[in-house]
């Protein structure tokens, strides 16, 4: 059974400091998506990365696949109070399996 | 477009009572997708539909659950008997492309509370 494992899990830091979140597992993927998902709304995808060695930015957001395609970082430069939230990564190949999340809090 | 629908929002329900719960994908979206989410087990799929159509529910947990798509633009999730353990979030997803694999964006609902006394 594919899983992903996620760490942190909680992470509590101030505004302005850099963090990275991991998504780790023993499986090959093919492709690899992160969202985000603020209290009392659905997760919202933030990217897909398609290709071992990927690195694709999103404003202060830079996320990471790993060469072997069995990993994915996201890495967030001076955070914001904006950026909390639950962080999952997921994978679509044979079964939709999502992370269990980093649950991320920026102190203002 | 307004998005993905869910109703109702919240639900408190005893234990025993049947439980229903609906979505309305976002126009033109070929799948769509029923999750359950808790604290302990996180994100989990537990049926997804193409093009109407049910192609994977390996992740309903027992008979109690049911899902049907009547139509391209409904879809209800049912719970029956209900009991304290199914309480979590319920979301609903739909995506434009045929198929539950790839790459495509899924777009989430609100969510709907459910909460079995």
């Amino acid at each position: 059974t594919q899983l992903l494992e996620q760490s942190p899990q909680f992470l509590s830091i101030q505004e302005g400091e850099n963090l990275t979140v991991y998504c780790n597992s023993s499986s090959v993927f093919s492709s690899l998506q992160w969202y985000r998902q603020e209290p009392g709304e659905g997760p919202v995808l933030l990217v897909t990365v398609v290709t071992g060695g990927e690195v694709k930015k999103l404003k202060r957001l830079t996320f990471q696949f790993g060469d072997a395609r069995k990993d994915s970082s996201l890495h967030i430069t001076a955070a914001q109070p904006g950026d909390t939230g639950l962080y999952l990564c997921a994978t679509r190949d044979d079964k939709i399996i999502f992370g269990k999340g980093t649950r991320l809090h920026i102190l203002p | 477009d307004a998005g993905v629908i869910q109703s109702p929002r919240h639900e408190v329900t005893e234990m025993g009572q049947e439980v229903t719960l609906r979505c309305k994908p976002i126009s033109g979206h070929n799948s769509l997708f029923w999750y359950r989410q808790t604290m302990m087990r996180g994100l989990e799929l537990l049926i997804y539909f193409n093009n109407n159509v049910p192609i994977d529910d390996s992740g309903m947990p027992e008979d109690r659950f049911s899902a049907k798509m009547p139509n391209a633009s409904f879809s209800t999730l049912k719970i029956q008997p209900s009991e304290p353990r199914d309480s979590a979030v319920y979301f609903c997803a739909s995506s434009l492309k045929g198929s539950g694999r790839g790459t495509d964006t899924q777009y989430f609902g609100p969510g709907t509370r459910l909460t079995v006394l």
